[in-house]
């Protein structure tokens, strides 16, 4: 019955270092999502993964960002050459998707993410 | 753009009831959710109106009004613990777009 995790909770790095955070999502979900939350700001969108299908990469900021989904289930997000504007809450959310509906994302705890 | 606006920070009465508006300015979306934020924490889910109209849920409503651009969150008998950030967000293609959220303080 575990929610949503992600590992790890607290990442420093320095500037140019690549970085991966990691989400699980609840078992059996089919849609995992990936959002950024900056100090000050509103969470905002980076990918979208459903099925077997081709993910919505719409809002990755740079292609220093990437994202896989292996298996249907684990997710890593990676950031290549990270600079101070990455430093954020990186949060991971998973839902079921039925036909017809938008079903309620469940987010993990997240990922803060320094960079110095 | 789809800019989703709510007020940046807000203070009420332990008991007291409070109103957290968001209004925007996207069309095409499928519902509107809202989730609460504890500082540190997940967002959780609060509750979803797809149809106009007010959804009730305990001491918590949310009302839609798609042709006004409009939504609120009604909170009633405040708690001290419902201190949180409180996330408006569209959902449209799966995606949740969400607005910068209200901080909400209760005091005694």
């Amino acid at each position: 019955g575990a929610g949503v995790s992600q590992s790890p909770s607290n990442k420093v790095t320095e500037k140019g270092k690549d970085v991966e955070l990691r989400c699980d999502p609840i078992s059996g979900h089919t849609a995992l999502y990936w959002y950024r939350q900056s100090l000050g700001q509103g969470l905002e969108f980076l990918i979208y993964f459903q099925g077997n299908s081709a993910p919505d990469k719409s809002g990755l900021p740079s292609d220093r960002f990437s994202a896989e989904r292996t298996g249907g289930s684990v997710s890593t997000l990676t950031i290549q050459r990270t600079q101070q504007e990455d430093s954020a809450v990186y949060l991971c959310a998973s839902s079921w998707v039925l036909a017809g509906g938008d079903n309620e994302q469940f987010f993990g705890p997240g990922t803060r993410l320094t960079v110095l | 753009g789809q800019n989703i606006d709510q007020p940046t920070e807000m203070t009420a009465t332990e008991g007291a009831i409070v109103q957290i508006n968001c209004t925007y300015q996207t069309s095409g979306f499928n519902g509107l959710f809202w989730y609460q934020q504890h500082a540190g924490e997940a967002p959780t889910f609060l509750s979803y109106n797809v149809l106009d109209g007010l959804e009730e849920k305990g001491r918590f409503s949310s009302f839609l009004s798609r042709s006004k651009g409009y939504s609120y969150l009604l909170l009633k008998e405040l708690q001290m613990k419902d201190s949180a950030s409180y996330l408006c967000a569209v959902i449209k293609a799966g995606k949740l777009i969400f607005g910068q959220g209200t901080t909400l303080q209760v005091k005694p």
